[in-house]
């Protein structure tokens, strides 16, 4: 069965501190990978989404960067954190030719 | 763009009880609607999927609608329990997305209390 993780589960970092958030998925090759942020009392908003190794979409300008090192792996990444960065941030997978998205267990990332 | 909307944002009801969670959309040209769960503080639980050419789909308790041509979807809960409680979100993905992405919007949400 497949599964998926993302680490840390809770991070706290001071503004203008670098960031790093792991997902990795378990059990399929070649999936679509996507990266939320769920800000407090708004809905989810996509931020990066992969079709394919080294192959990153940005959806919104921001002060993040994504990337995909390998086929099951995908990093989001700031060099310099700002308050506006606080946030539940999920990873996402979804299966090559399937239709439904799966969602890992979240970071939730405030940034003091 | 496509603007997902969930009415209403908060919902109480009785252990026991029927209820229908609402989701509209503006651009009818989607692919796929998706119903999520979510708990306080964790990620999002797939509940059910209804294709573009689809109706209807049920799992236990649970029975989604789509009317495409009209713009909504309603979550059906029948006989609701106190473990129902929870955040309710609905997405829908865009037909003729080119980029193979079939990328998510998301509506805000219905946070459901059952009251045992």
């Amino acid at each position: 069965s497949q599964t998926i993780h993302q680490w840390p589960a809770t991070l706290v970092q001071p503004v203008g501190s670098p960031l790093s958030l792991e997902c990795t998925v378990e059990g399929t090759s070649n999936p679509n990978l996507y990266w939320y942020r769920q800000a407090a009392g708004r809905g989810l908003q996509l931020l990066f989404y992969s079709v394919g190794i080294g192959q990153i979409s940005s959806e919104v300008p921001q002060n993040l960067s994504a990337s995909r090192p390998q086929d099951r792996q995908f990093i989001l990444s700031s060099k310099k954190l700002l308050l506006s960065d606080s946030g539940f941030y999920l990873c996402a997978w979804r299966g090559r030719g399937a239709y439904e998205q799966f969602f890992g267990p979240g970071t939730r990332l405030t940034v003091l | 763009k496509q603007e997902v909307t969930q009415i209403p944002a908060a919902l109480s009801v009785p252990e026991g009880e029927n209820l229908v969670l609402n989701c509209s959309f503006t651009d009818s040209a989607i692919y796929n609607l998706q119903w999520f769960r979510q708990d306080p503080g964790k990620g999002l639980t797939s509940l059910l999927l209804i294709q573009s050419s689809q109706r209807e789909q049920t799992s236990g308790r649970l029975n989604a609608s789509l009317d495409k041509s009209s713009g909504r979807s309603t979550l059906y809960i029948a006989a609701s329990q106190p473990g129902d409680s929870a955040t309710y979100l609905c997405a829908v993905s865009a037909a003729g997305d080119q980029t193979g992405a079939n990328n998510l919007f998301f509506g805000t949400g219905t946070r459901l209390t059952v009251i045992p």
